[in-house]
């Protein structure tokens, strides 16, 4: 019964592909969230969805594009994977957006060669 | 531009001792803070947290301290445990739909 799940865990792919991650949320929140953790270990909020509506949207290039079709689901897809695209993405959620608990999902590693 | 800071990337306690876990931040609007631990390809997990109204929240064996004016915080762990060996991340955040800034986080190994 995990809260915040993500598929697939890892993902290696060649540049210049296009992938998408998948993140489920049981807890029956509001607002979900893609966070990046970069080889410098920053985490650092990508996008934030308020029940399915865009809120948060930090400096990402348009090659990311979320997308909510429930509120119990946000979906990252990217396309023209770059080198730099390499990371780990986070898909959190929480009841209410602002300074509410973030649940985390498990991470999804990806290696662009 | 690194609004919120852990400037240590590691620390090792003995089982038992106290670990203090240091967090400094730029911003002086941030009025909320948490701490997240995260263990090895797991997701963080939210710890404990404190308000700016408060300079100290306590939760069992973790304490959070607050100085406003040194726009410092930290976590206190004690006893310390081998099962707190985890990389801890400091976060901040302002109320509204504004995200939370995160620091590097600091790996603390607890050694039996």
């Amino acid at each position: 019964d995990t809260a915040v799940s993500q598929t697939p865990k890892y993902l290696v792919t060649q540049m210049g592909n296009d992938k998408s991650i998948k993140c489920e949320q049981n807890l029956g929140h509001d607002t979900m969230y893609w966070y990046k953790q970069d080889s410098k270990k920053f985490l650092k909020i990508m996008f934030s969805y308020n029940n399915k509506e865009l809120i948060i949207n930090e400096t990402v290039p348009n090659r990311f594009s979320p997308k909510s079709p429930d509120k119990a689901h946000l979906n990252l897809h990217i396309n023209s994977l770059e080198l730099g695209d390499s990371a780990v993405y986070f898909c959190a959620s929480s009841q209410g957006g602002g300074l509410e608990t973030q649940y985390f999902g498990p991470g999804t590693r990806l290696l662009v060669l | 531009d690194q609004q919120v800071k852990q400037n240590s990337p590691s620390l090792s306690v003995q089982e038992g001792r106290i670990s203090i876990l240091n967090c400094d931040y730029t911003n002086s609007m941030f009025d909320y803070f948490l701490w997240y631990k995260k263990y090895p390809a797991e997701g963080p997990t939210f710890l404990i947290s404190i308000s700016s109204i408060k300079d100290k929240n306590e939760d069992g064996r973790f304490t959070v301290f607050l100085n406003k004016s040194a726009k410092h915080l930290s976590l206190h762990i004690v006893p310390s445990q081998p099962g707190d060996s985890a990389v801890y991340f400091c976060a901040a955040g302002t109320p509204g739909n504004t995200p939370l800034v995160f620091g590097k986080g600091t790996r603390l190994s607890v050694i039996a």
